[in-house]
């Protein structure tokens, strides 16, 4: 069973850093392509960004581009999503996605429950 | 960057009727990289249709999807109490993947 568990989500304060973490189970991780999905409070989904199955090309919404940084660690079957100089704009729950394939042109076939961040002073 | 639109916002209809959601792109999708998602409150998006008309694994074939290049649908042929929800597409075929801002299905 495909499981994915988004973790280190919370409160920051403007200008600040998060490192987001997904812990995966369930299928080969580094054969396939992983995303982060985001959700402002009461809105639509939010591509952020997508890393291929060996983390060698890395994908960036440009509302993100130079401000988050997508990575991936196949030997513990982990994608990571590090936030920083967070804006009010950023609020949001972050969806780890799995993709169907090894490169991102595939759909995102399995989701985790996602984490809260809120960016607040 | 393609943009989706979804149409209507709001689809209010009762169980057992046929529910007809619309996604509209500014530009064709390629190979027909086209998905849609259901999302109830409070949980996550659920992988429906894929390839503009597969549908994903477990899916009831009550839900079924078609168009290709810049119009699609996804039909659920009878709404069951369970799907009503909001429902996205989204293109996979270009870079930023892009979504549609959403319809939901009320009960009415």
């Amino acid at each position: 069973e495909v499981q994915l568990l988004e973790s280190g989500g919370g409160l920051v304060q403007p200008g600040g850093s998060l490192r987001l973490s997904c812990a995966a189970s369930g299928f080969t991780f580094s054969s396939y392509a992983m995303s982060w999905v985001r959700q402002a409070p009461g809105k639509g989904l939010e591509w952020v960004s997508a890393i291929i199955g060996s983390g060698g090309t890395t994908y960036y919404a440009d509302s993100v581009k130079g401000q988050f940084t997508i990575s991936r660690d196949n030997s513990k079957n982990t994608l990571y999503l590090q936030m920083n100089s967070l804006r009010a704009e950023d609020t949001a729950v972050y969806y780890c996605a799995k993709v169907g394939g090894w490169t991102p042109n595939a759909p995102f076939d399995y989701w985790g429950q996602g984490t809260l961040v809120t960016v607040s002073s | 960057e393609i943009v989706l639109t979804q149409s209507p916002g709001t689809l209010s209809l009762s169980p057992g009727e046929r529910a007809t959601l619309s996604c509209r792109a500014s530009q064709s999708i390629s190979s027909s990289y086209l998905a849609w998602y259901q999302q109830k409150p409070g949980q996550a998006p659920r992988l429906l249709i894929y390839g503009a008309s597969s549908r994903a694994t477990g899916i009831p074939d009550r839900f079924s999807g078609s168009g290709s290049g810049t119009d699609f649908i996804l039909t659920i042929s009878r709404l069951e109490p369970e799907d009503f929800a909001v429902y996205y597409c989204q293109q996979y075929g270009s870079s930023p993947r892009t979504f549609g801002q959403g319809t939901k299905v009320e009960i009415k």
